[in-house]
């Protein structure tokens, strides 16, 4: 069974600063990565995936993810955050080829930004 | 497309009331799942279905509640009875593939 952890709860960052969050992953099969986003009262929207190809993805607002297989990770980067990048960043995975389309999520990391 | 769309947005229900959350999935989409959140367990997945079929349930805490997709375009939880301990924001999400899911807004349900 796949897992996800984020060991970072929360993590306070500057504006205009460099912010990484962390995520790590166990599986016994390859798998499809994911980070989510959740702005207050609102749901989940989609940041960036990893499906296959090179391990350095791009998402929406200037995030970006590498994937490294060998240990087993997918840390979120933003090289300037904004005040309104503040939110809850959820990584998730799901089991790429199985028969079902599962995902399951890390504990969340609340990004909160300071001026 | 109108995305994912839940129902209530809030719910507040007395202890021992059925409630009743329902989903609409996105048209096409094969896959839905029910999560729950709350700020001690974070997002849990509570069950999914495939094809309307419920594939895994074992998220599902206990025997009051229960999910039913009686056809590709709707869904519901339901819990009976409910008890405070239930509040937490309920999410539905739905899928074509394992490649991405889109969430709705969530309920958020308030048991007193």
């Amino acid at each position: 069974a796949q897992s996800v952890t984020q060991l970072d709860s929360q993590v306070p960052v500057f504006e205009e600063a460099p912010v990484e969050l962390r995520c790590n992953y166990s599986s016994s099969v390859s798998v499809y990565l994911f980070w989510y986003v959740q702005y207050p009262n609102q749901g989940l929207q989609l940041l960036l995936k990893y499906l296959s190809g090179s391990t350095l993805v791009k998402g929406i607002n200037g995030f970006e993810a590498e994937f490294n297989k060998s240990q087993t990770s997918f840390h979120l980067r933003k090289p300037s955050v904004h005040i309104s990048d503040t939110a809850e960043y959820f990584c998730a995975v799901s089991d790429l080829g199985g028969a079902t389309n599962k995902l399951i999520f890390g504990t969340g990391t609340l990004l909160a930004v300071q001026p | 497309d109108a995305g994912v769309i839940q129902s209530p947005r809030h719910e507040v229900t007395e202890m021992g009331q059925e409630v009743t959350l329902r989903c609409k999935p996105i048209s096409g989409h094969n896959s839905l799942f029910w999560y729950r959140q709350t700020m001690m367990r974070g997002l849990e997945l509570l069950i999914y279905f495939n094809n309307n079929v419920p594939i895994d349930d074992s998220g599902m805490p206990e025997d009051r509640f229960s999910a039913k997709m009686p056809n590709a375009s709707f869904s519901t939880l339901k819990i009976q009875p409910s008890e405070p301990r239930d509040s937490a924001v309920y999410f539905c999400a739905s899928s074509f593939t394992a490649t991405e899911a889109f969430f709705g807004q969530g309920t958020r349900l308030t048991v007193v």
